[in-house]
């Protein structure tokens, strides 16, 4: 089961772009990166997954160095909005024994 | 709206009461999940079903007890909880399991145990 390694927070300001890191040195080679977000008192909601080199989408970009030990998720010019706790998961969709488990993740804080 | 419903969105019980938490998928989904998440904490995987199969108990107590009578459905029963036991309760679904496959959580049922 690969573990990840995350910052527990991290500021910024609207209109920056922020990055957030996630290490995952034991990541096995079928496994997927993805991350979440969530918002106070509400459920996580998918934002972006990857494999590996580079990944974007309408929310956000996932850049994936070639060994894979690590991750960043990119958001551009980040609103007051943005303002959540950002999970990165890595496991094996074909893996019994992995089942979404989420680690403590990054408290993102937007300010004005 | 996320296709995965939950009621009630809040609860509150007293430790000798039963209740059950009630989730619905409209998303055509095989796999299910409940989890926990108390204050400040992460959140807590509790059970998996997949193809309506439990498969996965991740040691949680008697006291809460799973029920998916259909792919669409799950249920998470609750009698003689705890105070410690209170928390926002998640339910989510998926096509297939593992984090390769991307999950849809609903708004979770916030429960307070007096």
């Amino acid at each position: 089961l690969a573990k990840t390694t995350q910052p527990i927070s991290m500021d910024s300001y609207e209109g920056q772009e922020v990055n957030i890191t996630c290490s995952h040195n034991n990541i096995a080679t079928n496994d997927y990166i993805t991350w979440y977000q969530q918002f106070p008192s509400q459920g996580p909601r998918f934002i972006i997954q990857g494999y590996k080199t580079k990944v974007t989408n309408e929310v956000a970009s996932l850049f994936i160095p070639a060994d894979r030990k690590s991750s960043t998720l990119s958001l551009p010019r980040v609103s007051l909005s943005d303002t959540a706790v950002y999970y990165c998961l890595v496991g094996d969709e074909k893996d019994s024994s992995y089942k979404l488990i989420f680690g403590s993740g990054t408290r993102l804080l937007v300010r004005p | 709206e996320t296709g995965v419903t939950q009621t009630p969105r809040h609860l509150v019980m007293g430790m000798t009461n039963k209740k059950s938490l009630k989730c619905e998928q409209h998303l055509g989904h095989n796999a299910m999940y409940w989890y926990k998440q108390s204050a400040k904490k992460p959140l807590e995987l509790m059970f998996v079903y997949s193809l309506e199969e439990r498969v996965e108990n991740n040691s949680v107590p008697s006291r809460f007890s799973p029920e998916c009578p259909n792919s669409s459905h799950l249920f998470l029963h609750l009698h003689t909880l705890q105070p410690e036991d209170s928390a926002l309760y998640l339910c989510a679904s998926s096509q297939g399991t593992g984090v390769g496959a991307e999950a849809f959580f609903g708004q979770g049922t916030r429960l307070t145990v007096v």
